[in-house]
């Protein structure tokens, strides 16, 4: 099966700028997070998607994040206006329905966006 | 709020060396454990996970993990490591039924010839 695909992998944008990142969970996973490493910290959850439905956004740093997965398939992340703090690597991962625990996080290989 | 701390940013070793990455974390509430590895260019990969049951937790390439409740601890061993386990390892916890993964800092290990 093709794995989590995030797009694009790498982006350079300027403070102010807008930047949308895209992430394909694997066919048929309802479950997709969004997690996102500054540089030299640890890896932080944003938010967690069941299909559609946002159902924890507790993660999301501020409103200049917008995060969607319209029709339940891929998911958007945009960064509106991006700030110097935002750059980091944007990981997105996916997992099937059912008991979530036992179902194990597929992680795509993240989008590393860099704001100058 | 429950967090994570690895005890190592970096560890090198020689092939064919033990190794072990340590864990700690801090939770008011019962967690579940995991152990991901993340080799250049990829994403993230489950190596192991305790949920529940054993302590003692196999997982793949041959590394292992023991849950060790009194000291909060989740150590990740492997007896003897080769060139091919260079990566940066991450442990993290959920106090959640969902994916929603608490991490530590990383330990980047380095295995020399």
């Amino acid at each position: 099966e093709a794995g989590v695909t995030q797009f694009p992998s790498h982006s350079v944008i300027e403070k102010g700028q807008t930047v949308t990142l895209r992430c394909d969970p694997i066919s048929g996973h309802d479950n997709l997070y969004w997690y996102r490493r500054v540089m030299g910290k640890e890896i932080k959850f944003l938010l967690h998607f069941v299909k559609e439905s946002k159902q924890d956004e507790s993660g999301m740093p501020n409103n200049r994040f917008l995060a969607e997965r319209t029709g339940g398939t891929y998911s958007t992340l945009k960064v509106q206006p991006a700030e110097l703090e935002d750059s980091g690597v944007y990981f997105c991962a996916s997992s099937s329905p059912g008991t979530e625990l036992n179902s194990p996080l597929h992680f795509g290989n993240g989008t590393r966006l860099t704001v100058t | 709020a429950q967090s994570v701390t690895q005890l190592d940013s970096q560890v090198p070793v020689f092939e064919e060396a033990p190794v072990e990455l340590r864990c700690n974390y801090s939770s008011s509430v019962s967690v579940y454990l995991f152990w991901y590895v993340q080799y250049p260019n990829q994403g993230l990969q489950l190596l192991l996970k305790y949920l529940s049951g054993s302590t003692l937790v196999k997982g793949i390439n041959g590394f292992e993990a023991e849950f060790n409740k009194s000291q909060t601890s989740f150590h990740l061993r492997k007896p003897s490591v080769h060139i091919s386990d260079t990566a940066e390892y991450f442990c993290a916890v959920s106090v959640t039924s969902y994916g929603k993964l608490t991490f530590g800092q990383g330990t980047i290990l380095t295995v020399h010839p």
